[in-house]
């Protein structure tokens, strides 16, 4: 299973929007509603951001949302703020009954 | 909420096995899925596989196939995850995290807090 790619780093300034993609085929990302987002502070385990494509978590702000159109998936962050900063993966169940991740793309806040 | 409290860091040579735990808290352990999720050095997350602590039955990535073995506690509510054959490449900080009880529950949470392997001669 090849992982999801997602573009290396994307860049953005405090209260501007970015988005980071992820693709995949028919067989993970296009074929099921079951993508997932993570952020990944240096040092720390990853966190869920977003779940079943564009569900937030409790506790989660709602300037992450999530979406899905064809087999790329995506994930909006709104109005940055400094502690966005951190590494994002998106993640997929696959036909195998495995899962897959994204290679992760590091968000950087100007 | 289910809490997974993880083993402490290891140094293996390289060919000899390593085995790291995972302790659940909570009621719902024999119902949960857990699976074991790494991430090399400056590099990013690779699914290992998974397994069902209620029956034992695990699925494994093509990748750890004939090198992975996951079992489980039920009496003290932890999974465990065997590695042979370690080689540098092997050094990463290995996570256990559940899919919870729910089969079309596909996402990740909670998380371990991480166990540091390191591979080295």
């Amino acid at each position: 299973q090849s992982a999801l790619t997602q573009p290396a780093s994307v860049s953005g300034s405090p209260g501007q929007s970015i988005t980071i993609s992820c693709t995949g085929t028919s067989s993970d990302v296009g074929g099921y509603n079951y993508v997932s987002w993570y952020q990944q502070h240096p040092g720390k385990a990853p966190k869920l951001m977003i779940y079943d494509v564009s569900k937030r978590p409790s506790g989660v702000s709602n300037r992450f949302s999530g979406s899905k159109s064809g087999n790329t998936a995506s994930l909006t962050i709104s109005g940055l703020q400094a502690e966005d900063e951190a590494d994002y993966y998106c993640s997929s169940y696959t036909s195998s009954s495995s899962w897959v991740f994204g290679g992760g793309t590091k968000l950087t806040v100007l | 909420q289910v809490q997974l409290v993880q083993s402490g860091a290891e140094v293996k040579k390289p060919g000899a096995s390593v085995k790291i735990s995972c302790k659940a808290s909570g009621d719902t352990f024999t119902s949960s899925y857990m699976h074991w999720v790494r991430q090399a050095p400056g590099q990013g997350l690779e699914w290992m596989g998974i397994i069902n602590p209620s029956g034992g039955s695990t699925n494994y990535a093509q990748k750890f196939q004939g090198r992975v073995t996951m079992t489980r506690d039920t009496s003290t509510s932890t999974v465990y995850m065997e590695l042979s054959s370690l080689t540098s490449e092997d050094t990463a900080v290995y996570y256990c995290a559940s899919t919870g009880y729910s089969s079309s529950r596909k996402w990740f949470d909670p998380w371990g807090q991480g166990t540091l392997v390191t591979v080295s001669s």
